[in-house]
């Protein structure tokens, strides 16, 4: 079975500065895809970022990139010049193989400090 | 409609009585997924659809626990003689195709608050 790892429940950056948030996994599948969402207190889940597994290039959207270490199975998210509204929880989620699922992380809390 | 749909939004429910809460996902997807999700905590898979079947059920948390989905279309979740702990909100979310190709992102709905008094 898939399991998505979260090791750190909560964190806190001060405005501009960068932050990583970690993720691990566990899976027998050689392809799959990872993700990170975030869900403000709005409770809206938004989806931050996504990598293939049988891309080797890490992704990157503007100031949030992913470090992502196939054999090591680390997603790790990183923010940089962190802002007010990145205030929010992130969750990581995988999804692959035969069973299709969905899976998430149990979330990092972040807070982002004036 | 434009996005997964919920509702209701709120719902309070007195112990034992059953509830019904519906999610209309972004139509053309396929994939449909429900969660648990407790105050301040992670999501707590439930169960998902690929069209009308269930290929994974294993996420609900009893018996009294439900799901359907009809015409590849709006799920129902039904919760039974609902209890304290079933407190939480449920979110559902539909993505365009399960897990092949570049279409995997999962688009979620706002969520029901589920309370029971």
């Amino acid at each position: 079975a898939q399991t998505v790892t979260q090791s750190q429940p909560e964190m806190s950056v001060q405005e501009a500065e960068t932050v990583t948030l970690s993720c691990t996994y566990d899976t027998s599948e050689s392809n799959y895809y990872l993700f990170w969402y975030k869900q403000p207190p709005s409770r809206q889940m938004i989806l931050v970022i996504r990598q293939e597994a049988y891309k080797q290039q890490n992704a990157t959207e503007n100031r949030f990139s992913v470090n992502f270490q196939k054999a090591a199975k680390s997603f790790s998210l990183k923010i940089s010049d962190s802002q007010l509204g990145d205030t929010a929880m992130y969750f990581c989620a995988f999804i692959g193989g035969s069973q299709g699922n969905l899976i998430f992380g149990k979330g990092t809390k972040l807070s982002v400090k004036p | 409609g434009a996005g997964v749909s919920q509702s209701p939004s709120n719902k309070v429910t007195e112990k034992g009585k059953d509830v019904e809460l519906r999610c209309d996902p972004i139509s053309g997807h396929t994939a449909l997924y429900w969660y648990r999700q407790s105050l301040g905590q992670g999501l707590e898979f439930l169960i998902y659809f690929q069209g009308n079947s269930a290929p994974d059920k294993s996420g609900l948390p009893s018996d009294r626990f439900s799901a359907e989905r009809t015409g590849g279309s709006v799920s129902t979740l039904t919760i039974q003689r609902t209890q304290q702990e079933d407190s939480a909100v449920y979110l559902c979310a539909s993505s365009l195709n399960q897990f092949r190709g570049m279409n995997t992102e999962a688009f979620f709905g706002q969520g029901t608050r589920l309370t029971v008094v």
